[in-house]
């Protein structure tokens, strides 16, 4: 069964430095999400890519958050100086199309910032 | 803007017993509603949907149906398993490229 794949599944840093997430989506999903879930709530998009443009990044913090889809198949999320506030639950998901209704999410990574 | 309501956890329930958790929205529009459920440590499944008012959506037991006139997707379960203890997001989506809004969560826990 095709997954949606994340790396790493857990990352600790010191705030100040540079972390960066993978996320490669399932075969043929036009549509790549990365949400952002913090402890205790429901997750949150960051940004909304179709193939490769940016579709909604409205809730991303551009100041320090950075995303990418240069192929439009597998996506990087930049974080450049990443700050206490940061530790969550990074998620990656994907779909056919972005009207398509369900969204296929990977397993996420972890972030903690010391 | 497009919200999702759910009740607070934990939801603490004996093996066997009747499951209710309810989740009420507020949307423009008519949007499809989600259940998705998180086990310890890894992402989010579809649980279930509904993308129309009336439409019951239902998979492993769990039920919930799509009712307009009170805004609520409440999901149901006959008699929870353990294997069943997990977070539980409701979610909706709008037509078109709306994204997903997720409420908060809740935490059942099932005992032997």
């Amino acid at each position: 069964e095709a997954e949606v794949a994340q790396s790493p599944r857990y990352k600790i840093t010191e705030k100040s430095q540079a972390v960066a997430f993978w996320c490669d989506p399932i075969s043929g999903h036009a549509t790549l999400y990365w949400y952002r879930q913090i402890l205790g709530q429901g997750p949150e998009l960051l940004v909304q890519f179709q193939d490769e443009s940016v579709v909604d990044d409205s809730q991303l913090p551009k100041d320090r958050f950075s995303a990418e889809r240069l192929k439009g198949v597998d996506s990087t999320l930049k974080i450049q100086p990443a700050e206490l506030g940061d530790s969550a639950m990074y998620l990656c998901a994907s779909s056919p199309g972005s009207a398509a209704n369900e969204q296929f999410f990977g397993p996420g990574t972890r972030l903690t910032v010391l | 803007g497009d919200s999702v309501t759910q009740m607070e956890g934990p939801v603490t329930l004996s093996e066997e017993a009747f499951l209710t958790i309810n989740c009420t929205y507020t949307a423009t529009g008519y949007p499809s509603l989600f259940w998705y459920v998180q086990y310890p440590g890894e992402g989010l499944q579809l649980l279930l949907k509904a993308t129309k008012a009336d439409d019951k959506g239902s998979n492993k037991g769990f039920e919930a149906t799509y009712r307009k006139e009170t805004t609520s997707f409440h999901l149901e379960k006959g008699s929870v398993q353990v294997s069943d203890s997990a977070v539980y997001f409701c979610a909706l989506k709008g037509s078109g490229f709306q994204k997903l809004v997720f409420g908060t969560g809740t935490r059942l826990l099932v005992s032997p």
